[in-house]
């Protein structure tokens, strides 16, 4: 069975530029949480889904962060106007259920970086 | 920041030995995660306490949650080299799951 995929894997955007980052969650996953890594720290929360309702976007950074799940499976994290700031690790995890309390499958992460 | 805090940030142990990480996370809970990254690899599920629970096993792994401190400690016994990695504890409420800073744990051979 597939795990959760991400891609590409790594991205290198100038500054300015737009940049879609892709996430194929677990077939039938409810969950479906973005996080941001930077260099030696742990995950930060970005946005959480359950099926295609983004029911919290509060970690996303600025509006320039954008993220969607259409149809509840294939997300995508969108970041206009990229700054060297959001260099880092883009992490896609889903759950199964609608809740806490049930691992989370992480993706290996996109790796941007802005120059 | 929203993260939680973990203590030491790292730590470097003979093979055999155990080591101990510890959390500490900021709001009321329903549940703990501790999570793996090894170098170049993604986050592995290792173990989950509900917020009801004092204390979990899993093979080498044994982790405490004390609610009234706000706090969880991982302990990993008879270290293997292959335990070398990045640990992270996760705090969750309803779905949200607030990530730890992180122990880099080093298993000399």
């Amino acid at each position: 069975g597939a795990g959760v995929s991400q891609s590409p894997r790594y991205k290198v955007a100038k500054r300015g530029q737009d940049v879609a980052l892709r996430c194929d969650p677990i077939s039938g996953h409810v969950s479906l949480f973005w996080y941001q890594q930077a260099l030696g720290q742990g995950p930060e929360f970005l946005t959480y889904f359950q099926n295609e309702a983004q029911l919290d976007k509060s970690g996303l950074p600025s509006d320039r962060f954008f993220a969607e799940r259409p149809e509840g499976s294939v997300s995508t994290l969108k970041i206009q106007r990229t700054q060297q700031e959001d260099s880092a690790v883009y992490l896609c995890a889903s759950s199964i259920a609608g809740t806490s309390g049930y691992e989370q499958y992480f993706g290996p992460g996109t790796r941007l970086t802005v120059t | 920041s929203q993260q939680g805090e973990e203590d030491p940030q790292a730590l470097s142990i003979q093979e055999g030995e155990n080591a101990t990480m510890n959390c500490s996370y900021k709001t009321s809970i329903n549940n703990l995660q501790w999570y793996r990254q090894n170098s170049g690899r993604g986050l592995v599920h290792l173990i989950l306490i509900r917020s009801n629970e004092r204390e979990k096993h899993s093979g080498r792994l044994r982790v405490t949650l004390d609610t009234s401190k706000k706090s969880s400690s991982l302990l990993i016994t008879a270290s293997r080299a292959a335990d070398t990695a990045s640990y992270f504890c996760a705090s969750s409420g309803t779905y949200k799951y607030i990530f730890g800073t992180g122990t880099r744990l080093k298993v000399l051979a």
